[in-house]
């Protein structure tokens, strides 16, 4: 079974320009969730959707940041514009609803797409 | 704010020793406890879920959950140089929400 795919892998931009990442998650799963991870740290929430629904985007930087989950499978994330301190690896993890009252399903994910601003 | 701790290491263990991964976190109605495990400059892997409070072992892997003293443990048995990697520990941000926060791992080295 395919995992989670993401594309790019890798991007450098100048500062100001917009860039977009895309992520397609294990087929049959549900639940969709973008993470930002600086180095030495852990993943952070950035949005999560169930279906094409964003039921969570409480960390996401609206002004420059937008998310869609248009058919509730794959989905990407943009900025725009970008600043030097976006450069992180965005990441991409998918779960699948297991109905399971009071458990949080295991999240997998993607490679990541390394971003370095200039 | 929601926490969870790790030692940061790096944790130095020889070859076929058992390691001890240790994490805490501030959140009595945290439910779910995950491991991960990443190499540089690779993605988060998931090792282990659990759920219930003591031991769930999965091959040279237990994890330990003590929801009293609000701590979450990793042992990894007859440890390989292979497992040389940083362990992220993730913990449920509070009853009943989906929201994963991660510590910010510990770095395990594995010596021949």
């Amino acid at each position: 079974e395919a995992g989670v795919v993401q594309s790019p892998r890798y991007k450098i931009i100048e500062k100001k320009q917009p860039v977009a990442f895309w992520c397609n998650p294990i087929s049959g799963h549900n639940t969709l969730y973008w993470y930002l991870q600086n180095l030495g740290q852990g993943p952070e929430l950035l949005i999560r959707y169930e279906n094409e629904e964003a039921v969570d985007d409480s960390q996401l930087p609206k002004d420059r940041f937008s998310a869609e989950r248009l058919k509730g499978v794959d989905s990407t994330l943009k900025i725009q514009p970008a600043e030097l301190g976006d450069s992180a690896v965005y990441l991409c993890a998918s779960s699948l609803d297991l109905g399971t009252s009071g458990r949080v399903n295991e999240q997998f994910f993607g490679p990541g797409t390394r971003l370095t601003v200039l | 704010q929601k926490e969870v701790e790790q030692n940061s290491g790096p944790l130095s263990v020889p070859e076929g020793a058992i390691a001890s991964l240790n994490c805490t976190y501030s959140d009595r109605g945290s439910q779910s406890f995950f491991w991960y495990r990443q190499y540089s400059g690779k993605s988060p892997e998931l090792i282990m879920s659990i759920y219930s409070n003591g031991d769930k072992e999965d091959g040279r892997f237990t994890a330990q959950l003590n929801k009293a003293s609000q701590y979450v443990s990793l042992l990894i048995r007859d440890s390989q140089p292979s497992d040389s990697a940083t362990y992220l520990c993730a913990v449920n941000e509070g009853y009943n929400t989906d929201k994963l926060i991660f510590g910010t791992g510990t770095r395990l080295q594995v010596f021949p």
